[in-house]
Parts: structure tokens; C-alpha cells; sequence
């Protein structure tokens, strides 16, 4: 089983161009997130799904989009990269439910925007 | 409001111990975790504490909770350099979907 895996995982964009993260997952877990993980600012939170076809605004949603269409995929969007979306992105993964249940983390993709 | 708080640097000796700290605000908190990070990799789950316990000890790792100040720190005894890494304290609320992490705190372990 790969758990978690994001693709790309580097990319360099130009100020203005569009990419798309994808997320794949194989634990059939119903939440989905993205982060982006910035020096001395830990991770903040873009989106976040609760299940196929659902997605909610995290803490730092602006300039991003997302989609689930399916249960094991969640796509993060930049339609014009800028700068300040330099960074490193995570998705993790949980089951949903109460419990202890951990976050399953991809590997990360590292974007620079020139 | 929201918010978890740790320090972003820690260097200690091969073979001390670790003491690493941090402060949550959300008094609903019921499941306080630490993650752990090394270079290029994403997070992976260290040890977890619920809120109704002062304290969890697993092998080198003791985690102590003081609930009324919602202080939370983690223990590594006898720090080896494979510890080196970022290390990130995190809370989720019962019900909650979203897990709040602090900024991390990146542990020298020198030879």
C-alpha cells in the first residue's frame, strides 16, 4: 500500500501560470486536507474535505481551489501562482469518526513561484 | 481563539535529554498530539495524550500535561542524533475536523 502520495513532488512556476497537486490516497479515509508549510509558520490549513464531493475553506484559503470528486483523489488548484505561494504543500488523510485517529501525511510537494 | 504555541529551536547533547514545550488556548482540546517531522518527509504521529490524562510514557518518550495552564510537553530520555528533527505539537477538539498544529520546534542533537 503507497498511503499517501502527492504528485509533483518539486515544480517552478512563473508568476501568473495555473498547476494543479494532486492527492492520492489508498486508506479510504473520508478526510482530506492541504496545507502549505512555510519557515517559522508551522502548518496552516488551505482546504479540507469530509468526503467525496465536500470541501470547506481552511485557515489560508485565498488564490487556492480544491475538488474531491472522488473518495481517494483531492486536487489543489493555483490558478495565477504568485510568490507568496512559495512554499511546501502537504495532504494528509483521516477517518472520520471521534478517536484518537492521526493525520497520514503525503511526502510533500515543493513549489517555488518566480 | 485558536492557537498552539511552541518555541523553534532546541539543541541538546547526545545522550541528555529533550524537553520540548508547548501551549494551547482551546480549553475543548480532547486529543493533544506531537508529530514529528525529519528533513524532506512529511509529518508522522510521535505520541498522543488525552486531555483526561497528566501523563504518557512509551520507551524514551514521556508526555506530561498540565491542563490548567494547557501546557504540553514531550521528554526524549537519552537523545540520540537519529532524534534530530522538527517536532509539532497539535490539538484537535471532540467533533472537530480540523487539527491545529504549532509552528514546530527543530531539535539539534550534537554529537
Amino acid at each position: 500500500n503507497a498511503g499517501v502520495t502527492q504528485t509533483p513532488k518539486f515544480r517552478v512556476l512563473k508568476t501568473g501560470q495555473s498547476m494543479t497537486l494532486l492527492c492520492a490516497q489508498d486508506m479510504n479515509h473520508e478526510y482530506m486536507y492541504w496545507y502549505r508549510q512555510d519557515p517559522g509558520m508551522g502548518l496552516r490549513l488551505i482546504h479540507y474535505s469530509v468526503g467525496e464531493g465536500t470541501t470547506a475553506k481552511g485557515e489560508v484559503p485565498d488564490g487556492y481551489n480544491v475538488s474531491r470528486l472522488k473518495k481517494q483523489n483531492f486536487l489543489l488548484g493555483l490558478e495565477s501562482a504568485a510568490p507568496s505561494q512559495t512554499s511546501v504543500y502537504f495532504c494528509a488523510v483521516k477517518e472520520a469518526g471521534e478517536g484518537i485517529y492521526e493525520q497520514f501525511f503525503g511526502p510533500g510537494t515543493r513549489l517555488t513561484v518566480l | 481563539g485558536e492557537d498552539v504555541e511552541q518555541s523553534l529551536f532546541l539543541s541538546v547533547r547526545e545522550g541528555d535529554s529533550s524537553v520540548i514545550n508547548c501551549t494551547y488556548t482551546d480549553s475543548s482540546s480532547t486529543y493533544l498530539y506531537w508529530y514529528k517531522q525529519e528533513p524532506g518527509a512529511g509529518l508522522q504521529l510521535l505520541t498522543y495524550i488525552f486531555s483526561n490524562m497528566d501523563m504518557k510514557q512509551d520507551q524514551r518518550l514521556t508526555v506530561l500535561l498540565n491542563k490548567k495552564d494547557k501546557h504540553l510537553s514531550l521528554r526524549i530520555a537519552d537523545t540520540q542524533t537519529g532524534d534530530s528533527a522538527i517536532y509539532f505539537c497539535a490539538e484537535r477538539r471532540t467533533g472537530g475536523f480540523k487539527t491545529i498544529f504549532g509552528a514546530g520546534t527543530r531539535l539539534f542533537v550534537k554529537a
